[in-house]
């Protein structure tokens, strides 16, 4: 299967500060990546979808200026929260999907445990 | 919309079946995966079923049944590291064949 790296796995932060999520896709191109927010118990939530070298596209509810996303290469995107908050604090886990249609899966990176103190 | 329900927990002992309903309502449907992610880790892709009936990988198998928007996920020969949360998910093929996951289903596996 298709391999797709995410860093850090893990990162502690200050609230305010901001925090830089990465996310590649190592053997193949993703023409689509995808950023999910799960918290403990719960679902994936879908956050935004990125196409390479066009602005996400942000689900109904998720702040567009708090969590940046930037999709600059086939093999690369990344998530920038701003300004974090306590309440940001959670499991961010990307995926990357290689071409178009139904028939296309996704691929999951290993996930970015978020704490904000 | 899509909305997927699963049950929240289910306990069974090494050895045992397990199998896991999932029902679901969306406006546009394009198959049903399962998804199998332990504590702390990210989902990995355990099947996928676009047509009805039974898929088989190994202990773990697949049923779907579009007439009755249903499907399942059958563990079979239950081992300690089957414990995890199992998600099902459609893909939506209105909105760009994205995936919407159920709440998941917790499995635990006991000695």
């Amino acid at each position: 299967g298709a391999v797709v790296s995410q860093h850090p796995s893990w990162v502690i932060c200050k609230s305010g500060t901001s925090v830089k999520i990465e996310c590649r896709s190592l053997d193949f191109q993703a023409t689509t990546m995808f950023w999910y927010r799960q918290f403990p118990k719960q679902s994936l939530m879908l956050m935004a979808t990125s196409n390479e070298g066009s602005k996400a596209t942000y689900e109904q509810g998720v702040e567009k200026d708090k969590f940046l996303i930037n999709h600059a290469s086939l093999t690369l995107s990344t998530l920038t929260v701003t300004s974090a908050h306590p309440e940001d604090s959670s499991f961010y886990i990307c995926s990357a999907r290689r071409g178009t249609g139904p028939n296309t899966e996704a691929f999951f990176g290993q996930g970015t445990r978020l704490t904000v103190v | 919309g899509q909305s997927l329900e699963q049950p929240s927990e289910v306990t069974a002992v090494e050895g045992a079946i397990v199998q896991i309903n999932c029902t679901y309502q969306t406006s546009g449907f394009y198959g049903l995966s399962w998804y199998q992610q332990h504590d702390g880790g990210a989902p990995t892709f355990l099947s996928y079923n676009a047509l009805d009936g039974l898929e088989e990988t190994g202990r773990f198998s697949s049923f779907l049944s579009r007439s009755d928007s249903y499907g399942y996920l059958l563990l079979q020969e239950l081992q300690m590291k089957d414990s995890a949360s199992y998600f099902c998910a459609v893909r939506d093929p209105s909105n760009d064949y994205k995936l919407s996951f159920g709440a998941g289903t917790t499995v635990t596996v006991r000695a």
